[in-house]
This record gives structure tokens, C-alpha cells and sequence, in this order.
């Protein structure tokens, strides 16, 4: 068990709705990070969030935000669904906001499809 | 810009050979390097890193990796296989400076068999 809890675990959706997947990280982590990791893109970077802030950003669509709250937890928010976005999220947090010389623990994902 | 490459998508060994699962990287100056594992429905999982010093890193279960600057290569290696070692092996690297996270490659399904 990494300590990093995700939800829901699965997600069944229709095009154009909107879902929120939801990340406690691991105690004491103030970095938050999320992934996209689909069959034919491999692992994505999407986004970073320290302490409440954004911190880096990768291959976010427009139609997805995110934000992290005072207590830590995260939420990616994924709008105006696609076919193209089921997907498995992961979410993963580490120590630290500065340089990353650590190592990542994972959740175990939310896995959304798209109908 | 940053990249990882695992040239194979799959790599079947037999139960006590050695394996060994290929990765190459592409990063602006000097990298951070690091292996994780994906059981099935499961999180990734870390297994080691490269950071700076011996070139030869250990991990977990058994698992060992080596940095080849001239190759820019980061091979996981382990002496003898085990069927629970099947698995997905990401490879992971981030830049010393810039970026700060990880770029994972594509993956290489390893099975190991009995």
C-alpha cells in the first residue's frame, strides 16, 4: 500500500459529461501529481500541484483543470468528455516541491470510460 | 526536451535466466533516473534510481540497473528471473534542471516463464 488513495476506482461516463476524480496523497507529501496513462500514449504527465499551488504542467486538454486543497487532496476535474479520454488516472504524490530527486508513490488509478 | 525510450514492448525470459529490460534516455544535460514496476490493476511502484555516483544502482527485489552515460542507457537487469516478476517496467527521467517530474517511456511487458 503506497498511501496514496484515489476515487472512484472506476468510472463509467457518456460523451460531453463531466467527472471529477478525487487524490488523498500519502501523509506528509505536499507535492500531488497526475498522470494519464492510456494504450497508445503510454504514461502522461498532466499536472503538479505543492502546497495548494500549481507547480508544473504537461499535456493538459483545455477541458481538464485541477486543484489542490488546503487539507492536500487533489481533484482533476475532466469536462466535455471524449471517447479519446477513457483512460487510467493515476495520481501520485512525493515529499517535496522542489527539485524531485525522489521517488513517486502511486494510487492504484481511477479508470474512466467514456461511452 | 526530455524523452525515454524502451525499444521493446515485450520480453519473455525463462524462470532462473537473467533478464535484462532496455531503456534509453534524452535529456538536456545531466539526468535523474529511475524504474518502476506495474503489477496488474495496481499503482506504479518504484524500484530504484539513478541519481549521482555508482553507476551500478540496486533496487528492489533483486533488481539492478546501470547507467551508461556514452550509451545513454539505463538497463534493469536481474541475475534470475522469477515468475512473479512479471509485470510492466516503466522507465522513468527527469532533467537535473527544469522540469520537475518525471517522463515515464512506454513500458515493456515482461514475462518471465515457468
Amino acid at each position: 500500500d503506497s498511501g496514496v488513495t484515489q476515487t472512484p476506482k472506476h468510472l463509467i461516463t457518456a460523451t460531453g459529461q463531466r467527472v471529477t476524480l478525487r487524490c488523498s496523497p500519502r501523509s506528509g507529501d505536499l507535492s500531488v501529481y497526475w498522470y494519464q496513462q492510456s494504450l497508445d500514449q503510454g504514461l502522461q504527465f498532466l499536472i503538479q500541484y505543492y502546497n495548494g499551488e500549481e507547480r508544473a504542467k504537461g499535456n493538459i486538454l483545455e477541458r481538464f483543470s485541477a486543484q489542490q486543497f488546503p487539507d492536500l487532496h487533489s481533484e482533476l476535474n475532466l469536462s466535455s468528455l471524449e471517447l479519446g479520454d477513457s483512460a487510467l488516472y493515476f495520481c501520485a504524490s512525493s515529499g517535496g516541491g522542489g527539485l524531485m530527486t525522489g521517488e513517486l508513490f502511486f494510487g492504484e488509478g481511477s479508470r474512466l470510460t467514456v461511452l | 526536451a526530455q524523452s525515454v525510450a524502451q525499444p521493446e514492448d515485450q520480453v519473455n525470459v525463462a524462470e532462473g535466466n537473467p533478464l535484462t529490460v532496455k531503456c534509453t534516455y534524452s535529456v538536456s544535460g545531466n539526468p535523474y533516473l529511475f524504474w518502476y514496476v506495474q503489477y496488474p490493476n495496481r499503482g506504479l511502484q518504484f524500484l530504484l534510481k539513478y541519481i549521482t555516483g555508482d553507476n551500478l544502482v540496486k533496487g528492489s527485489y533483486g533488481f539492478e540497473a546501470e547507467f551508461n552515460k556514452s550509451q545513454t542507457s539505463f538497463h534493469l537487469k536481474k541475475p534470475s528471473a522469477l515468475v512473479s516478476d512479471s509485470a510492466l517496467y516503466f522507465c522513468a527521467v527527469r532533467p537535473q534542471t527544469g522540469a520537475n517530474n518525471l517522463f515515464f517511456g512506454t513500458g515493456t511487458r515482461l514475462t518471465v516463464i515457468p
